[in-house]
């Protein structure tokens, strides 16, 4: 049984561009969320999806937007790209009911922007 | 912004020693996990505790929640060498499940 997988694993972009980073959620899995973090700190919240919508929102400007398939995976996509974009982005699957507040994250993928 | 705090930043211990690592927050919460992170890749759930629990055990961890003080701690007991990484608490605040992390504890064991 496949955890949730993320691609790529690494990028590196140049200030200004735009970037989109890939999700699939664990097996069985409806809802998908989003983190950001920054070399030594905890995860940030970005957003989550569910059914195919956005659910919940953090802290994060416009610039940071996503989107859910009918499959469940996701994507995360960051325009107009700043230095202080560089870190690891986490992507997290979790299944409704009770338990849907454990979350299963992927290995993430480390962005540089230079 | 981060809503919980851990305590202390880094905890250096020897294999077979026990690791306490204690996490405070600001609001109140649904529930209260602990995670898990080696050389920064994915996080790896270890335990939950909701706000009506005190106390839980999953092997050689036990997390206690005191909601009165609005903290947690997680205990490692007889710590291995391969216990060595990153620790977060993170806490659910309403129905939905964003999680809110703390800063962590890089917690060492020496073999």
């Amino acid at each position: 049984d496949a955890g949730v997988t993320q691609s790529p694993t690494h990028l590196i972009k140049t200030r200004g561009q735009q970037v989109t980073l890939r999700c699939s959620p664990k097996s069985g899995h409806d809802t998908v969320s989003w983190y950001q973090q920054a070399l030594g700190q905890g995860p940030q919240f970005i957003f989550q999806y569910y059914e195919e919508e956005e659910r919940q929102r953090g802290n994060f400007p416009d610039r940071f937007s996503g989107h859910q398939f009918p499959n469940y995976s996701s994507e995360l996509n960051v325009n107009a790209l700043l230095l202080g974009d560089s870190a690891l982005y986490l992507c997290a699957s979790s299944l409704p009911g009770r338990d849907n507040e454990k979350l299963f994250f992927g290995s993430g993928t480390q962005l540089s922007v230079l | 912004s981060q809503q919980g705090e851990e305590d202390p930043q880094a905890l250096s211990i020897q294999e077979g020693e026990n690791a306490t690592m204690n996490c405070s927050y600001k609001t109140s919460i649904n529930n209260l996990q602990w995670y898990r992170q080696n050389s920064g890749r994915g996080l790896v759930h270890l335990i939950l505790i909701r706000s009506n629990e005190r106390e839980k055990h999953s092997g050689r961890l036990r997390v206690t929640l005191d909601t009165s003080k609005k903290s947690s701690s997680l205990l490692i007991t007889a710590s291995r060498a391969a216990d060595t990484a990153s620790y977060f608490c993170a806490t659910v605040h309403n129905a939905g499940n964003m999680l809110t992390f703390g800063g962590g504890t890089r917690l060492m064991v020496k073999p």
